[in-house]
C-alpha cells in the first residue's frame, strides 16, 4: 500500500510570498488532516477533511491560510502572504475512517520563511 | 496552560536501559491515549495506543495510563540505538468525522551504543 505523498519535501521563500503544499492520501482514505509541526513541538491540526467538505477548521489562520480538496482525494495547503512564524513543517495525514489506529502521515514539507 | 504537556528531553541512556516516557494532560474529555514515535525528517508513527486506564504491553513496549491522576507513560525495556527518535504523546476526542488528534510536544530520546 502506497503511503500518503506530499510535495514538495522542502521550500524556502521570503516573508509575504505565497506558497503552496500539495498532499495525496493513501486511496480510499476519506479523512484527511494538515498539520503544522514547530521544531520542538508536536504536530497542531490546522484542518479535517471527510471527503471535500470541512470538519474542522477552528485552528485554522484563515487570513493567510486556505486549504482545499476538491474531488475528495487530493488536497493543497496555502498561505499568502507567509511570515516568519510559519516555519513549520507541515504534515498531511489521511484516515480510512477517522479513527486514530488508522492515521497515517506523511513525510511532511519543511518549510523555511526568511 | 497546554491541554498535553510533555517533557521535551533530550534524553540520552546507554543502550540495554530501561527508559519511560511520560505525559500529563488536562482535559477530561479525552478517551484514546497514543504514543507515536517520529524518526528525524519523518512524519509521526503510531506505536501504540490504549483505552482505559491501565497497561498494555506490546513486545519491549508498555503503555500506562491513569486518567485519576491524568498521566500517562510509555516504558521501553532493553532500549536499543534505533530506539532513537522523538517520541509523541497524543490524545483524542471524537468529533462528527472520527477523532481529533491533540499531541504533546515530544521527548528527543537518544539510545547510546
Amino acid at each position: 500500500e502506497a503511503g500518503v505523498a506530499q510535495s514538495p519535501r522542502y521550500k524556502i521563500i521570503e516573508k509575504r510570498q505565497s506558497v503552496a503544499f500539495w498532499c495525496n492520501p493513501i486511496s480510499g482514505h476519506a479523512t484527511l488532516y494538515w498539520y503544522q509541526q514547530i521544531l520542538g513541538q508536536g504536530p497542531k491540526l490546522l484542518i479535517q477533511f471527510q471527503n471535500n467538505g470541512v470538519v474542522d477548521d477552528s485552528q485554522l489562520p484563515k487570513d493567510r491560510f486556505s486549504a482545499e480538496r476538491l474531488k475528495g482525494v487530493d488536497s493543497t495547503l496555502k498561505i499568502q502572504p507567509a511570515k516568519l512564524e510559519d516555519s513549520a513543517v507541515y504534515l498531511c495525514a489521511s484516515s480510512l475512517d477517522g479513527s486514530f489506529y488508522g492515521y497515517t502521515f506523511g513525510s511532511g514539507t519543511r518549510l523555511t520563511v526568511v | 496552560q497546554k491541554e498535553v504537556e510533555q517533557d521535551p528531553g533530550p534524553l540520552s541512556v546507554p543502550e540495554g536501559a530501561i527508559v519511560s516516557l511520560n505525559c500529563t494532560y488536562s482535559n477530561s474529555a479525552f478517551q484514546y491515549f497514543m504514543w507515536y514515535r517520529q524518526y528525524s525528517r519523518k512524519g509521526p508513527e503510531l506505536l501504540m495506543y490504549t483505552y482505559s486506564s491501565g497497561n498494555k504491553e506490546d513486545g519491549r513496549f508498555t503503555a500506562q495510563v491513569d486518567k485519576s491522576s491524568k498521566y500517562i507513560s510509555l516504558f521501553i525495556r532493553d532500549s536499543q540505538p534505533s530506539d532513537s527518535a522523538t517520541y509523541l504523546c497524543a490524545m483524542s476526542v471524537a468529533n462528527n468525522a472520527g477523532n481529533m488528534l491533540t499531541f504533546g510536544g515530544g521527548t528527543r530520546l537518544m539510545v547510546k551504543p
